[in-house]
């Protein structure tokens, strides 16, 4: 089993509060990854990041921001909540050096479920 | 823009039935398609991976096949079991945009297994 963490799991705060997402992975992946997935829609890709200091907007956007100061960690911060950030968030990792033909499998982590009242 | 679909949203089966799900993508030039089982509250498990060049994988009791052609993706469970209840996800790699390994998922299908 793959060993990527994610804290909270569950996260009710109010409007207007800042809120940091961890995920953290043992593996030494340098391949990590924010999706958000609202309930019962698809996982977007909100952010990736190559390996420290690389970090990059994913498909959907978002006003998250992520940093990648180490390896294994992987934080997603909302400076200021609102309703709209409703959502759950999963990380992900993925090892290119693992790869075969090309192809790398992500590992996830548990999500975490944000509610922003 | 590339999509993947699944149909149906929902499926419940009675227990030891054999049973597909669909997957759909638009784009023929995928390199891979993969399936992920998702649990309440937890995240993806990878179930299986299929390459471009394989048609076919098999991992216990699923066997997921691949269609380029027709952009078609089926994944089979034989005998059902309760515990195989989940969301089943299939995800395909973005083919544009020079990205490589970010993947586009499905809207899933949510199996349940009744005893």
């Amino acid at each position: 089993e793959a060993d990527i963490y994610q804290t909270p799991r569950y996260l009710v705060i109010g409007t207007g509060k800042k809120i940091t997402l961890e995920c953290s992975q043992t593996m030494g992946h340098d391949k990590m990854y924010w999706y958000q997935q609202d309930p019962g829609m698809e996982l977007h890709l909100i952010h990736y990041s190559y390996g420290v200091n690389s970090t990059e907007k994913g498909d959907l956007s978002s006003e998250s921001t992520v940093s990648r100061i180490r390896t294994e960690h992987f934080p997603l911060t909302l400076e200021s909540a609102r309703p709209s950030h409703t959502s759950q968030y999963l990380c992900a990792s993925s090892d290119p050096t693992l790869s075969v033909r090309g192809v790398e499998t992500q590992y996830f982590g548990p999500g975490t479920r944000l509610l922003v009242l | 823009k590339q999509e993947v679909t699944q149909i149906p949203a929902a499926l419940s089966v009675p227990e030891g039935e054999n049973l597909v799900l669909n997957c759909s993508f638009t784009d023929s030039a995928i390199y891979n398609l993969q399936w992920f089982r998702q649990d309440p509250g937890k995240g993806l498990t990878s179930l299986l991976l299929i390459q471009s060049s394989q048609r076919e994988q098999t991992s216990g009791r699923l066997n997921a096949s691949l269609d380029k052609s027709s952009g078609r993706s089926t994944l089979y469970i034989a005998a059902s079991q309760p515990g195989d209840s989940a969301t089943y996800l299939c995800a395909a790699p973005r083919t544009y945009g020079g990205a490589t390994n970010k993947l586009i998922f499905g809207t899933g299908t949510l199996l349940a297994v009744q005893p």
